[in-house]
């Protein structure tokens, strides 16, 4: 079955200490967004690539990159990660912009000690 | 900018009984509309979408959504609940004005099933 599939389902770090998640497709869509959900919140749209172009979020912290580095994965980097980035990290894909239809990966847990 | 209000942030339902979990957007043109579900530690499962034609929606799961633009709402229902629906369901609004494409969610509405 075509699906998003995040690794890995739970990850642990250290304060301060670069973690990077992972998420493929094999759906072909054009389009992977990165999502940060925290405890009993709406998920929170940090960036999205569109092919090769990536767009970030005005309020996402330079402390988050991301690459994609073809159409089927796309990583998320915390350069350094703090107790507040602790939450459930969702990738999502869709064919397109403009209200298409995104469809969600499982989501990595982190935590930061 | 669009929003969603998800007026309710935990409902408790019989088993069997009827449900219904109100969502309200704002958006100056006509929204694409999505009911998400997440069950604890998941991700978002889509469950229906309105885009545009016929108000009422058919899901998955037996849930159903009527979009009514005259009170920029999406309610979602389903005639009688089962025990396996207990999750947080969280209303979006998709943008299509070029620049803002993006899904705006509510902070979602817990539910609980009770025997």
């Amino acid at each position: 079955d075509a699906m998003v599939i995040q690794n890995p389902r739970y990850q642990v770090t250290q304060f301060g200490k670069p973690v990077t998640l992972s998420c493929s497709q094999t759906l072909n869509h054009n389009v992977m967004y990165w999502y940060q959900q925290k405890s009993s919140q709406a998920p929170k749209l940090l960036f999205h690539y569109y092919d090769k172009d990536f767009n970030n979020e005005a309020d996402t912290p330079d402390n988050f990159q991301s690459r994609r580095p073809n159409t089927s994965f796309c990583f998320l980097d915390i350069r350094s990660p703090g107790l507040g980035d602790a939450a459930m990290y969702l990738c999502a894909t869709s064919r397109d912009l403009g209200g298409e239809t995104q469809y969600f990966g499982p989501g990595t847990r982190l935590l930061v000690l | 900018a669009q929003s969603v209000t998800q007026p309710d942030i935990h409902i408790t339902v019989s088993e069997g009984a009827s449900l219904e979990l109100r969502c309200n957007y704002s958006y100056g043109a006509t929204p694409y509309l999505f009911w998400y579900v997440q069950s604890p530690g998941q991700g978002l499962q889509l469950l229906l979408k309105y885009f545009s034609g016929d108000t009422l929606v058919q899901g998955i799961k037996g849930f159903e959504a009527e979009f009514k633009r005259s009170q920029s709402s999406f309610n979602l229902r389903k005639p009688s609940v089962h025990w396996s629906d207990a999750a947080e369901y969280f209303c979006a609004v998709g943008a299509s004005d070029f620049g803002n494409e993006k899904l705006t969610f509510g902070t979602g509405t817990r539910l609980t099933i009770i025997p």
